[in-house]
């Protein structure tokens, strides 16, 4: 049963626009969050994190929002560059934990 | 800069052959990771390891074994290949403490099973 999800497979965004990624999780007990980027033929890469302390963290474009009682987060993307085109996943761990769930996935295409 | 390598890039493989897919990382870290990648199915884990000898199954271990004989090298070996094993195979490794560290992630192995 897939405990985190990306209920959009594909988003397209115009260059200079907000890009908006969606992640749901089911697991009540996942406090921690993180977001993966992921070019074709290479590893995904840590892009940003959030602990379940905190509603909001923020590194340069990338901007992350956790709301625990929707079990929701989302990563902002302000502006969109085309650079930025790439599959998103976002993952969640217990914080004590080893393990991370990752969703599916969500393929952002920047458009210039 | 973290290093994880993967031994092969592309792999094709015929079905009943034995597979050993290969990982290593460079920045001592505990943690490591065997993930495969499916379309419409994300990143499944198939067995991850927290220290030399130590393994634990993760979501889909089934026909899969793993190895790890040092801290830095981790295997994951198809005992017996089968179709519906051909898939994109991602390793990773992580720091182990008290709380969850960010994994990095190797460039993977596209392992086709004809």
């Amino acid at each position: 049963d897939q405990q985190v999800k990306q209920n959009s497979p594909s988003l397209s965004v115009q260059e200079g626009r907000i890009s908006i990624l969606n992640c749901d999780y089911t697991n009540s007990m996942f406090d921690y969050f993180l977001w993966y980027k992921k070019y074709p033929a290479e590893g995904p890469t840590f892009l940003i994190s959030i602990s379940s302390i905190k509603d909001k963290n923020e590194d340069g474009r990338f901007t992350v929002f956790l709301n625990k009682s929707a079990k929701h987060l989302s990563l902002h993307i302000v502006p969109s560059q085309p650079g930025d085109s790439a599959v998103y996943f976002c993952a969640a761990s217990v914080w004590t934990g080893n393990q991370f769930y990752f969703g599916t996935g969500t393929s952002l295409t920047v458009i210039p | 800069d973290v290093k994880v390598t993967q031994s092969s890039r592309y792999l094709v493989k015929r079905t009943g052959e034995k597979v050993f897919l290969e990982c290593v990382q460079d920045m001592d870290h505990e943690n490591m990771f065997w993930y495969r990648q499916d379309p419409g199915l994300g990143l499944r884990l198939i067995y991850f390891s927290y220290d030399v000898k130590m393994k634990e199954k993760g979501d889909i271990p089934e026909g899969y074994s793993v190895s790890r004989e040092k801290k830095e090298r981790f295997s994951l070996i198809l005992e017996s290949a089968s179709t519906n094993q051909t898939s994109m195979y991602l390793c990773a490794s992580s720091l182990r403490g008290l709380s969850s560290y960010e994994q990095y992630f190797g460039p993977g192995t596209r392992l086709t099973v004809t």
